[in-house]
């Protein structure tokens, strides 16, 4: 079973461009999670999908911020414009409704560069 | 709000050396911790939980962590590491949040094992 991916692995972007990242949850699982990295600092939760409903997006840093789940499968989380400050790796996480708390599942990451 | 706080951001040791990578979190009523790891270009990888039961958790690679309620404490420790243990190591907290969990993590401690 393929587990959780992410897309771009990489992304080099201008300040001011626009930069859309993808991530496939492992099939059936109704969770999704982003979390960011930015250099240095901790991993930090940004938002929570249960199938195609924001559960909590406590964690998304601004309005510059967009994050979607059309359909309940892949998501996208969409930066427009891009700042400088939005650099790091992007996760995503993904689990069964009403599974336990080590059953969380994640990607790769997206490294994110704004130039 | 809750935290977990990774007191060395990095730690610099000799092979076969013993380590410990410490870790304490803010107090809850339910506790359940993590140690995951990232080893270079790579995304991240459960290493081992503690969700109940006996304070002492072992991974299969010769890690274990001590659960220590009152000293909010969670602890990593290896007897004689190798240098394919050098990596980034991050100390999380799952909270239950909406039929899934959401993760804190902590800042991480990049361990270098040194021949």
């Amino acid at each position: 079973e393929a587990g959780v991916t992410q897309f771009p692995s990489h992304s080099v972007i201008e300040k001011g461009q626009t930069v859309t990242l993808r991530c496939d949850p492992i099939s059936g699982h109704d969770n999704l999670y982003w979390y960011r990295r930015v250099m240095g600092k901790e991993i930090k939760f940004l938002l929570h999908f249960v199938k195609e409903s924001k559960q909590d997006e406590s964690g998304m840093p601004n309005n510059r911020f967009l994050a979607e789940r059309t359909g309940g499968t892949y998501s996208t989380l969409k930066v427009q414009p891009a700042e400088l400050e939005d650099s790091g790796v992007y996760f995503c996480a993904s689990s069964q409704w009403g599974s336990g708390p080590s059953e969380q599942y994640f990607g790769p990451g997206t490294r994110l560069t704004v130039t | 709000a809750q935290s977990v706080t990774q007191l060395d951001s990095q730690v610099p040791v000799f092979e076969e050396a013993p380590v410990e990578l410490r870790c304490n979190y803010s107090s809850s009523v339910s506790v359940y911790l993590f140690w995951y790891v990232q080893y270079p270009n790579q995304g991240l990888q459960l290493l081992l939980k503690y969700l109940s039961g006996s304070t002492l958790v072992e991974s299969i690679n010769g890690f274990e962590a001590e659960f220590n309620k009152s000293q909010t404490s969670f602890h990593l420790r290896k007897p004689s590491v190798h240098i394919s243990d050098t990596a980034e190591y991050f100390c999380a907290e799952s909270l239950p949040v909406g039929g899934g969990f959401k993760t804190i993590f902590g800042a991480g401690t990049r361990l270098f094992v040194k021949a």
